[in-house]
């Protein structure tokens, strides 16, 4: 099983909702990553956990999140979310090696629109 | 932080053409150097990687090529097919920006029937 997968696939809420993003995985890996996606625009990291600790917050509004309940969920937690936090929010997870180099194994994404 | 520039940001080739993307990058101390396809509704995919201590890696109709003392690293699609169509990303990274992978713009391959 080589898959990441991500629920839900779309999302839409008002600026005042409360919702989550999942992600799973059961590849053993021990590095899960968040990364947001505009359109037409690269991926850019968000957060990075490793051995399900928080290791990498790339200066993300507290708005955002993220909590890694065990090594194969991913949850990233949204409230009070603006309308330029719209974009496809990726998921990914790798083995974990010490300088996090190696294959990133993305999901398919989860596209959030804020009304 | 890793500064990383992609050109071209989009190609059109015909089928049965070659393709090929450069991506520059500023941290010497980069170490991993891997090409990412996105089709249209997925995520990034893994198509080839190559480490610092390798010049020139191939997979049947994809190579990546780096130098180092330059600091850039390119990827050859030959033979290019309709399916080749997507967006491509490199993501150089291992060096100071440990566990940040730093994405270029992006380079969007049309390949033409």
């Amino acid at each position: 099983d080589t898959e990441v997968t991500q629920t839900p696939k779309h999302l839409v809420m008002g600026m005042t909702n409360k919702k989550s993003l999942k992600c799973e995985q059961h590849m053993g890996h021990r590095a899960m990553y968040w990364y947001k996606q505009k359109a037409k625009k690269p991926p850019e990291l968000m957060f990075v956990y490793s051995y399900e600790k928080l290791s990498i917050n790339e200066s993300v509004p507290s708005r955002f999140s993220p909590e890694c309940p065990n090594s194969s969920l991913l949850n990233l937690h949204l409230h009070a979310l603006q309308p330029e936090d719209s974009a496809l929010y990726l998921c990914a997870s790798s083995q974990g090696d010490r300088d996090h180099t190696g294959e990133l194994f993305f999901g398919e994404g989860s596209r959030l629109t804020v009304l | 932080g890793e500064n990383v520039e992609q050109h071209p940001s989009t190609l059109s080739v015909q089928e049965g053409d070659s393709a090929v993307i450069k991506c520059t990058y500023s941290d010497s101390a980069s170490n991993y150097f891997p090409w990412y396809k996105q089709e249209l509704g997925k995520g990034p995919q893994l198509i080839i990687d190559i480490r610092s201590n390798v010049g020139e890696k191939k997979d049947q109709r994809i190579a990546v090529t780096l130098n180092k003392t330059a600091k850039h690293f390119s990827l050859h699609i030959t033979e290019t097919q309709p399916e080749d169509s997507a967006v491509y990303f490199c993501a150089p990274g291992g060096g100071s920006t440990l566990g940040r992978l730093y994405f270029g713009r992006g380079t969007q391959l049309t390949v033409w029937p």
